[in-house]
């Protein structure tokens, strides 16, 4: 099974209140990443874990939270969220694969809409 | 974090004619560069890739070039068809779990 999966593919949110996406996959991957995807803007790294090491962006670093159980899943938690969270959020995984090449499966994603 | 520019935005081009999309990064350190088809209602799918080893890679109708020099990569869909309309993203990965993605190009193909 090559898939990433997302739950849930949908959410509504309300401006202030937590946020939590789950995300899935059984290819024991080593590395789990989660974009946002605004329309026309390029996806925007959040965070990844390599392993059982998060890794953020300096820019994101205070408004995503996420957790790693274990190798299969991945969480992305917002706590508090604004308006400006609404957008589509990506979930990918990847291992280093010949040569250094480390292809990215991507999950469905979530369209998140915070009101 | 790395900046990757992608151009054109938008694309629309006759069936059968070929298709270019150009991207261009900062950091010297990005070594792969993969490019994604995203179709309506999908996630990205890696379609064609490219490491710094490389200048040109070919898979049937894509061709990739990479100018390390100039930090410029390029997708180049050669006798596009209808199937080929979707959002192609390019990518350039620094180091081992970093990617870092262009805007996006949304290609038309017109029968």
């Amino acid at each position: 099974d090559t898939t990433v999966k997302q739950n849930p593919r949908y959410k509504l949110a309300r401006v202030g209140k937590p946020v939590n996406l789950i995300c899935s996959q059984t290819m024991n991957h080593d590395t789990m990443y989660w974009y946002q995807k605004k329309p026309n803007q390029a996806p925007k790294l959040l965070l990844f874990y390599y392993d059982k090491i998060l890794n953020r962006e300096a820019d994101t670093f205070e408004k995503f939270q996420s957790s790693r159980p274990n190798n299969s899943f991945c969480s992305l938690y917002i706590g508090s969220a604004g308006l400006e969270y609404s957008a589509m959020y990506l979930c990918a995984s990847s291992r280093p694969g010949l040569g250094g090449r480390a292809e990215q499966f991507f999950g469905p994603g979530t369209r998140l809409t915070v009101l | 974090g790395e900046q990757v520019e992608q151009l054109p935005s938008i694309l629309r081009v006759q069936e059968g004619s070929s298709a270019s999309i150009n991207c261009s990064y900062e950091d010297s350190a990005s070594n792969y560069f993969p490019w994604y088809k995203q179709e309506p209602g999908e996630n990205p799918k890696l379609i064609i890739d490219i490491r710094s080893n490389m200048e040109r890679k070919q898979i049937q109708e894509l061709i990739v070039l990479l100018d390390k020099k100039a930090k410029r990569f390029s997708l180049h869909i050669t006798d596009t068809q209808p199937g080929d309309s979707a959002m192609y993203f390019c990518a350039a990965h620094t180091g081992y779990q970093n990617f870092y993605f262009g805007k996006g190009t949304s290609l038309t193909v017109i029968p």
